[in-house]
């Protein structure tokens, strides 16, 4: 079963700064998931990436697949960012499978 | 495209009583899956199922609860008897093959 470590926990940024979450995972995975949940509200899936980079807007994910780490950014943060931002990963490493997720990022963007 | 459905967003009932919620996947996704949220645990796989059939239910916690999917465009998760321990928001999600999950809006259970 794959363990997914997060950093940090609760993050705490002025607006217009760049913010970087952390995640590793224990054990190969075809792809990993990047989602985000606003306070009270459904969870929406931001990225799925395997390999490199992928961008949309001012969000940014990176893996490593060999370091079984990924990095998600924040450029020109605002306060509309402020949610949970969570990283998950296939429970036995293959596409299809559910998900285990790491237990989220409290970000908040001050004005 | 509507999204992943389900019903209802809240509930709220007394331990002992029987508990349906709904899940109407995304037309066309071949898995389905249900998750449980609670602030201690965080989110948690519960079962999936692909293309109708339960591919792995070891996340369901005991007998009490069940989940079916009849057909590829609807399924349940039952919780008989309910317990307040059971008390947290419920997620289905769906997926198209291998692409990204689609969660609905969650079941938002109370067990007094």
């Amino acid at each position: 079963k794959n363990e997914v470590e997060q950093s940090p926990q609760n993050l705490t940024a002025q607006e217009g700064e760049f913010i970087t979450i952390n995640c590793s995972y224990s054990v190969g995975i075809s792809a990993l998931h990047w989602l985000q949940q606003h306070p009270g509200g459904g969870i929406v899936s931001l990225f799925m990436l395997s390999s490199g980079k992928k961008k949309h807007g001012r969000l940014i994910a990176t893996i490593n697949i060999q370091e079984k780490h990924s990095s998600l950014h924040i450029t020109a943060s605002h306060p509309r960012d402020s949610a949970v931002y969570i990283c998950a990963v296939p429970r036995g490493g293959g596409g299809a499978d559910g998900l285990t997720f790491g237990k989220g990022t409290h970000l908040i963007i001050q004005p | 495209d509507a999204g992943v459905i389900q019903s209802p967003r809240h509930e709220v009932t007394e331990m002992g009583q029987e508990v349906t919620l709904r899940c109407k996947p995304i037309s066309g996704h071949n898995s389905l899956f249900w998750y449980r949220q609670t602030m201690m645990r965080g989110l948690e796989l519960l079962i999936y199922f692909n293309n109708n059939v339960p591919i792995d239910d070891s996340g369901m916690p005991e007998d009490r609860f069940s989940a079916k999917m009849p057909n590829a465009s609807f399924s349940t998760l039952k919780i008989q008897p309910s317990e307040p321990r059971d008390s947290a928001v419920y997620f289905c999600a769906s997926m198209p093959g291998l692409g990204p999950q689609h969660f609905g809006d969650g079941t938002r259970l109370s067990i007094l």
